[in-house]
């Protein structure tokens, strides 16, 4: 079974300052690797994924994503944040072989002005 | 529909009460996910729907919780006796093919029982 952990709960980080937000997975063989993003409010939205190729995946709203099979990591990045990033953002594992998805505890970014 | 639907939006029940929670996915969607978040919580994985597969009913909490789905088409969540630790949001997603595609979420029942 797959799980999906992400080690920080709350991140707070300065507009303009980078960001990078964790997220360790646990599968037995090549997953499918998502981050979607939830603002206050609204629905959740994909910001990218990765299921082959560069390891290096581009999203929406300037993110960008790293597979580390040796890690086991797909940690999300943005190099310069903006006050309207500040949501709680999700990591996701989709199992290859059933499609099955699990998601992360999620992480809280607060943006300082 | 242009997303996926889900109703009510927001529910209040009193304890002991059976709720069923409705989604309606996008159509042509095979897959089908329920989870449950409660206040300040990930996302809990419920149960996955996929085509004409037996559903994955692992995340189900207890027997209270039951869900069933239409062909490829509506889904209905069902929750009996319920507790006051059910309050929660519960969000229904659906997917082309569960595999590499994005998952699409509804905007959730926010169920809250008194």
């Amino acid at each position: 079974a797959q799980s999906v952990t992400q080690p920080d709960i709350h991140i707070t980080v300065s507009e303009g300052a980078s960001l990078e937000l964790r997220c360790n997975y646990s599968y037995g063989a090549t997953p499918y690797l998502f981050w979607y993003v939830q603002s206050p409010g609204q629905g959740l939205q994909l910001l990218l994924k990765y299921f082959s190729g560069d390891t290096l995946v581009q999203g929406i709203k300037g993110f960008e994503a790293e597979f580390k099979r040796s890690q086991s990591s797909f940690n999300l990045r943005k190099p310069s944040v903006h006050w309207s990033d500040a949501a709680e953002y999700f990591c996701a594992v989709g199992a290859s072989n059933t499609g099955k998805l699990i998601f992360g505890q999620g992480t809280t970014l607060q943006v300082k002005p | 529909g242009a997303g996926v639907s889900q109703s009510p939006s927001n529910k209040v029940t009193e304890k002991g009460k059976d709720v069923e929670l409705r989604c309606d996915p996008i159509s042509g969607h095979t897959a089908l996910y329920w989870y449950r978040q409660r206040l300040g919580q990930g996302l809990e994985f419920l149960i996955y729907f996929q085509g004409n597969s037996a559903p994955d009913k692992s995340g189900l909490p207890s027997d209270r919780f039951s869900a069933e789905r239409t062909g490829e088409s509506v889904s209905t969540l069902t929750i009996q006796r319920t507790q006051q630790e059910d309050s929660a949001v519960y969000l229904c997603a659906s997917s082309t093919t569960g595999y590499s595609t994005e998952a699409f979420f509804g905007q959730g029942t926010r169920l809250t029982v008194v």
